[in-house]
């Protein structure tokens, strides 16, 4: 069975472009969050969607968003790069959390970002 | 408000020697804890988590942690460390049992193993 696969692996952009990272879950799994890994910060929680719908939103501004589709695949965006926003995106999908603790969260590779 | 520090932001091992990763939590209410495990160009794995059942946890690859409420911790140790045990570790904590959305992670600490 296919695990969290999240492309592209690698992407440079430049200072002020748009990203788009993408995050396909495993078969069957409805929840899919987003973390970034920057160095120095550690992991921090940016997204949560649950059946199409963004249901939690971490501490970051607005330029980071995102969304879901209906086959569960979900698309990160990031608006406007400033180079603190080089890091390496994680994305992860669960059986949806509703369920309960009987649930476990799978990551995939990342994408790391590089913004000059 | 939750938090998770990890002690040591790098720990060196010999190869067969035991392995202490330590982890300190900070929750208002009983707290998920979770340790996960980082190798090089890869996502998270979990090791183990701690759902307020037994309080000495067994994960994967011979890793075990245990909850000590008096203590606010959640060290996780192997007993014999091997050379591919070297990677990072997260401990994570959540306030609801299958919070991934709303995980607080430590620093991490990477574990190196020398023979």
């Amino acid at each position: 069975e296919a695990g969290v696969t999240q492309s592209p692996t690698h992407l440079i952009k430049t200072r002020g472009q748009q990203a788009t990272l993408r995050c396909s879950p495993i078969s069957g799994h409805t929840s899919v969050y987003w973390y970034q890994q920057a160095l120095g910060l550690g992991l921090q929680f940016l997204l949560w969607y649950d059946e199409g719908e963004e249901r939690n939103r971490g501490n970051f501004p607005p330029r980071f968003s995102g969304r879901q589709f209906p086959n569960y695949s979900s698309e990160l965006n990031v608006n406007a790069l400033e180079l603190e926003d080089s890091a390496l995106y994680l994305c992860a999908s669960s059986l949806a959390e509703r369920l309960g603790f009987n649930t476990e969260a799978f990551f995939g590779q990342g994408t790391r970002l590089t913004v000059v | 408000a939750q938090s998770v520090t990890q002690l040591g932001s790098h720990v060196s091992v010999s190869e067969g020697a035991l392995v202490l990763l330590r982890c300190n939590y900070s929750s208002s209410v009983p707290p998920y804890l979770f340790w996960y495990v980082q190798y090089p160009n890869q996502g998270l794995q979990l090791l183990l988590k701690y759902t307020s059942a037994a309080t000495l946890v067994k994960g994967i690859n011979g890793f075990e942690a245990e909850f000590k409420k008096s203590e606010t911790s959640f060290h996780l140790t192997k007993p014999s460390a091997h050379m591919s045990d070297a990677a990072e570790y997260f401990c994570a904590v959540s306030e609801t049992p299958g919070g991934y959305n709303k995980l607080i992670f430590g620093a991490g600490t990477r574990l190196a193993v020398h023979p």
